[in-house]
């Protein structure tokens, strides 16, 4: 079935340290692929996206992605953690048998920050 | 620009009775969708309208679901004889005119709750 998968529910890093969140997707082409932050009380906020060219996406905020076609994954990454990171990631796609570029959101990955 | 807006931001409503929600998108923002999401989920599509014609409604929205959006501007989304389920995150996006590689911008959602 086509889906998205983050495989991590909840991670916590310590500031500073580095991030890396999973996102792993099932479809037969390469859809378009995003990556969303939510903070509490707050909408979702694109942090960036990729639709084709090198796999190396940069974001806002300092965040980056990488697409690996053979792996169907793209995984989002952190040199160094801010205690403002903190909230819940969200990777999306759009399939391109979607229509009409709805999103298809994983389950998400609950990020904490120690001090 | 102000971005997305929704009205209200939460409500809380007893089983049975019927709410509506208003979104307000980006001005010039020909698409809109609706997405609903659960405790501990991603947000999952509802419906999306380009302009004013809704254009493709997931299996999600039952029939006592209704979403309208009469000029093309903002958005309604009505659910009659609400059900302790319907008790959920309701968030609105637009994007632009274009492709599929258009960005979804999202409003700060209505949290429902079913009593």
């Amino acid at each position: 079935a086509q889906s998205v998968t983050q495989p991590d529910i909840h991670i916590t890093v310590s500031e500073g340290a580095s991030l890396e969140l999973r996102c792993n997707y099932s479809y037969g082409a390469t859809p378009y692929l995003f990556w969303y932050v939510q903070s509490p009380g707050q909408g979702l906020q694109l942090l960036l996206k990729y639709f084709s060219g090198d796999t190396l996406v940069q974001g806002i905020k300092g965040f980056e992605a990488e697409f690996k076609r053979s792996q169907s994954s793209f995984n989002l990454r952190k040199p160094s953690v801010h205690w403002s990171d903190a909230a819940e990631y969200f990777c999306a796609v759009v399939p391109f048998s979607g229509g009409y570029n709805k999103l298809i959101f994983g389950a998400g990955t609950r990020l904490a920050v120690h001090p | 620009d102000t971005g997305v807006s929704q009205d209200p931001r939460h409500k809380i409503t007893k089983r049975g009775q019927n709410v509506t929600f208003r979104c307000d998108p980006i001005s010039e923002h020909n698409r809109l969708y609706w997405y609903r999401q659960t405790l501990g989920q991603g947000p999952e599509f509802l419906t999306y309208f380009q302009n004013e014609a809704q254009l493709e409604k997931s299996r999600l929205l039952s029939d006592r679901f209704s979403a309208e959006r009469p000029k093309g501007s903002f958005s309604t989304l009505e659910i009659q004889r609400t059900e302790q389920g319907d008790s959920a995150m309701y968030l609105c996006a637009s994007s632009p005119k274009g492709g599929q590689k258009n960005e979804q911008y999202f409003g700060p959602g209505t949290r429902l709750t079913v009593t």
